[in-house]
């Protein structure tokens, strides 16, 4: 596997269940995210990981949980969801945010989430 | 006002056309510029990445970047349909990996 994987591709769940989406990155990258891409809205950072470390939760409802166990995977854990937490939920990942400069964010496939 | 304002179009275009999107923005700290391209089914690609004002050529890609409009372009010449795609523009003001990014616009170039 190379680059940024993720795992389902395809999800339905009903409202009442729990479920976890992983995100696996080969790159040797530090800094990993969480991002929800809704049609015809721009994509929203959801979490973002530094070596291990939350360093941004964006507003985000409980029912969505992060963890990170080390620099290379990723999971978010879903419980309770909502019809309109809908969407393709895509993981990213960079070398670790440094002072100055902007480091290139190498996307995974997504993960399409249907609430029912 | 959005921080990163993108017209989703559909833009449909014929084989070999040349191919104009932009972005607007508000914020005058962003200082960081790249175009994504996306492909269906598939994550956010980089294809284009500029800092601060001016072009960026790549094959057939022009980036351009005009900081004191606050506008930024992505040029696609001789199109192809393998061009199809949705292409987001994105935008950092540096410092951290925070991106701004627009909603995408819609591609479709007919053979």
């Amino acid at each position: 596997e190379t680059g940024v994987t993720q795992t389902p591709r395809h999800l339905v769940m009903g409202m009442t269940n729990k479920k976890s989406l992983k995100c696996e990155q080969h790159l040797g990258h530090n800094a990993m995210y969480w991002y929800k891409q809704s049609a015809k809205k721009p994509l929203e950072l959801m979490f973002v990981y530094n070596f291990k470390e939350q360093t941004e939760n964006n507003s985000v409802p409980s029912r969505f949980s992060p963890e990170c166990p080390n620099s290379s995977h990723l999971f978010l854990h879903l419980h309770t969801l909502q019809p309109e937490d809908s969407a393709l939920y895509l993981c990213a990942s960079s070398q670790a945010e440094l002072a100055g400069g902007t480091d290139t964010q190498y996307f995974g496939p997504g993960t399409r989430l249907t609430v029912l | 006002q959005k921080e990163v304002e993108q017209d989703p179009g559909p833009l449909s275009v014929p084989e070999g056309a040349i191919v104009s999107l932009n972005c607007t923005y508000s914020n005058s700290a962003f200082q960081y510029f790249m175009w994504y391209r996306q492909y269906s089914r598939k994550g956010p690609e980089l294809l284009m990445y500029t800092y601060s004002s001016g072009n960026k050529e790549d094959g057939r890609f022009t980036a351009q970047v005009d900081k004191s409009s606050k506008y930024i372009s992505l040029f696609i010449r001789d199109s192809q349909p393998s061009d199809s795609a949705t292409y987001l523009c994105a935008m950092s003001a540096g410092g951290n990996n925070r991106l701004a990014f627009g909603k995408g616009n819609q591609v479709v170039v007919i053979p």
